[in-house]
């Protein structure tokens, strides 16, 4: 079966680091997505990994993947109040063009 | 980059009604789009499949003849709620892919029955 999960909520300092954490647990998974949701908007892709990737980092983001585990992991260094917002991971199937299927999402709370 | 319009953000209608929503791929080809309700607690639930040319694939547990989805064109797809309810109040988002594994959302519609 499909499912993914996340923590619901993350409360950080701006400027330090943020970790939000995911599992998955469809073993087929070929591309695991994070996507940012502002209120009121809909998701807007902040960066993917292909399933035979370890790591990958762009900017401020650093996503970690652990195969064996079933585990996502988004870092976002140098958290600012811009960050704040519902953080998705996602899952999509080892069939191009399927849909993908969703974390309940990680509310990140970012002060001053 | 990949651009999705959804149309409207946001609308009211009264309950015994039906709603239109948009979704058009404005720079690519849209082999498949897909339907997704967002839910208060923030989980996006998929509502279904449409590909250009065929009917749609729903998920289980929501009702075709409620949501029809019409996906015409390789750059448009509808989703119409009919007579809407109050519970059918919610944020509705549209994806589509060119059929690799880039996706792209629309805006959402948020939809409120009064």
């Amino acid at each position: 079966g499909e499912d993914v999960e996340q923590s619901l909520f993350l409360s950080v300092r701006e400027g330090d680091s943020s970790v939000i954490n995911c599992t998955y647990t469809d073993s087929s998974s070929t591309y695991l997505y994070w996507y940012k949701q502002e209120p009121g908007a809909g998701l807007q892709l902040l960066t993917y990994i292909f399933s035979n990737m370890d790591m990958k980092q762009d900017q401020r983001l650093t996503v970690l993947l652990n195969k064996k585990d079933k585990h996502l992991s988004l870092r976002i260094a140098d958290t600012q109040t811009g960050d704040s917002a519902i953080y998705f991971c996602a899952e999509s199937r080892d069939q191009a063009g399927t849909a993908l299927i969703f974390g309940k999402g990680t509310t990140l709370s970012v002060s001053s | 980059g990949a651009v999705v319009s959804q149309h409207p953000s946001r609308v009211i209608c009264k309950s015994g009604t039906s709603v239109k929503i948009e979704c058009r791929s404005l720079d690519f080809q849209a082999t498949t789009m897909f339907w997704y309700r967002q839910f208060p607690k923030k989980s996006l639930m998929l509502m279904a499949t449409s590909n250009e040319g065929s009917k749609a694939t729903y998920e289980q547990g929501v009702e075709k003849d409620k949501f029809l989805i019409n996906h015409a064109s390789l750059t448009l797809s509808t989703l119409t709620v009919t007579s809407a309810h109050p519970e059918d109040s919610s944020f509705y988002i549209c994806s589509a892919t060119a059929g690799n594994y880039g996706y792209t959302f629309g805006s959402g519609t948020r939809l409120t029955v009064v």
